[in-house]
């Protein structure tokens, strides 16, 4: 199956700090979605991107697929950003398609006031 | 306001019982998931149903049961069969096809003592 690696395992940060997370993935996908699980474990989706660039707010995500990595932007931190950030990557070869995510192991962010 | 209502949120057992954790969605979602998520680890894919009355198993299905027979239920059942049962098990939901973003409940944390 694609193997999905998230990078770096761990942040911490100063409030009002940038930050760029790294998913990497071993192979094409036609699906990728970034999520963040707060600290009481619901995991928001943030972005749908199987390739270009989004954003929503302070947020911004940007897919390469044909080197196979997406970045997640994070600027000017607050203290409500902190918990896991998962990358999930798939590839559908039918019309259905999330049920072939696989999941990264996530970085931790936290943010000191 | 649409929405996945997980129940129990807390959820203690004895070894040898099993238990069925609701998931109920108001979103008009065809396809429905469970996942498993052990500390410091991603989701890992327990079920999946894509239309009423049908379901596939995922990575990790034994010792796990469900059913579909309302679209908005898909309750899992938790048997004695599974090994190491204690987890947090997230459910999802989404429309189908590859476009469909995965949007997630609050989850059920479950200790067997």
């Amino acid at each position: 199956g694609i193997q999905v690696e998230q990078s770096p395992p761990d942040l911490i940060l100063q409030e009002g700090a940038n930050s760029t997370l790294r998913c990497n993935f071993s192979d094409s996908v036609n699906n990728l979605q970034w999520f963040h699980q707060n600290p009481w474990g619901q995991l928001i989706n943030l972005f749908y991107i199987p390739s270009g660039t989004k954003q929503n707010g302070r947020l911004s995500a940007t897919t390469v697929a044909t080197e196979r990595y997406s970045l997640l932007y994070i600027s000017s931190s607050q203290t409500t950003d902190s918990g896991v950030y998962f990358c999930a990557v798939g590839k559908s070869i039918s019309n259905f398609g999330n049920e072939k995510l696989t999941f990264g192991t996530g970085t931790r962010l936290t943010i000191i006031p | 306001d649409g929405g996945i209502t997980q129940s129990p949120k807390y959820l203690f057992r004895k070894e040898g019982q099993n238990v069925t954790l609701s998931c109920e969605q108001n979103l008009n979602h065809d396809a429905m998931y469970w996942y498993r998520q052990d500390p410091g680890q991603g989701l890992r894919l327990i079920y999946y149903s894509q239309i009423v009355n049908d379901f596939q198993k995922g990575d990790i299905a034994e010792g796990y049961s469900v059913s579909r027979e309302k679209k908005e239920s898909f309750p899992l059942t938790v048997t004695s069969a599974q090994k190491n049962p204690t987890a947090f098990y997230l459910c999802a939901s989404s429309f189908r096809g590859r476009t469909g973003e995965l949007f997630f409940g609050e989850g059920s944390r479950l200790t067997v003592l």
